[in-house]
């Protein structure tokens, strides 16, 4: 079957660095994607990785190791409005995506 | 970056009565749309793949009779919750793939449906 992990909640102090590990076991692989979600609304595109490595974009980094089956989402110099569910999605073979359960993320003062 | 509508927001009805939500893409032709439901602190599930001018995929477990898909253009998917009852009170989000931007999904901001 397919697989996605991630943890089911986080909490960081503003100001702080936090990093949302996801780890995947799916049938093929053709690009992985973080997602933000805040409460009541839909998800909102945050990165794209295919390729291994550290993509960076502002405060948030995202990186990837397609041999380890494991992506990571850094966020830096957390603000109270990053609260919110960070959800990691696979594509896979057939070119679906498949959705991780989210990471809801809390930050406190 | 490309933009998704989705009709109505948010949507109170009647149990037994039936519910359309419509989801367009307003600057760009999307040949696959995707129904979601999300209900409260759970994450995304993929009720059913919209492909124009086909019918749609349902994923297992969603009654296809009971939701039905109509992908009739490029730019517009509709759901309709057929005899709606309360245990359908969710948060429907649709998303659509533009061809030309890899595989990224472009949500819509989600319709709250309540069943009373």
């Amino acid at each position: 079957g397919q697989n996605i992990d991630q943890p089911t909640e986080m909490t960081a102090t503003e100001g702080a660095i936090v990093q949302i590990n996801c780890t995947y076991q799916t049938s093929g692989f053709n690009g992985l994607f973080w997602y933000q979600q805040h409460a009541g609304e839909a998800p909102t595109f945050l990165s794209y990785n295919v390729l291994d490595g550290l993509e960076e974009k502002g405060r948030f980094s995202s990186f990837l190791s397609r041999s380890k089956g494991y992506s990571y989402l850094l966020l830096k110099e957390l603000q109270m409005k990053d609260s919110a569910s960070y959800l990691c999605a696979v594509v896979d073979s057939n070119y679906q995506l498949i959705w991780g359960a989210g990471t809801k993320l809390i930050i406190k003062p | 970056g490309a933009v998704v509508s989705q009709h109505p927001s948010w949507v109170i009805c009647k149990s037994g009565t039936s519910v359309k939500i419509e989801c367009r893409s307003l600057d760009f032709q999307a040949t696959t749309m995707f129904w979601y439901r999300q209900f409260p602190k759970q994450s995304l599930m993929l009720m059913a793949t919209s492909n124009e001018g086909s019918k749609a995929t349902y994923e297992q477990g969603v009654e296809k009779d009971k939701f039905l898909i109509n992908h009739a253009s490029l730019t517009l998917s509709t759901l309709t919750v057929t005899s709606a009852h309360p245990e359908d009170s969710s948060f429907y989000i649709c998303s659509a793939r533009d061809p030309g931007q890899d595989y990224e999904q472009y949500f819509g901001p989600g319709t709250r449906l309540t069943v009373t």
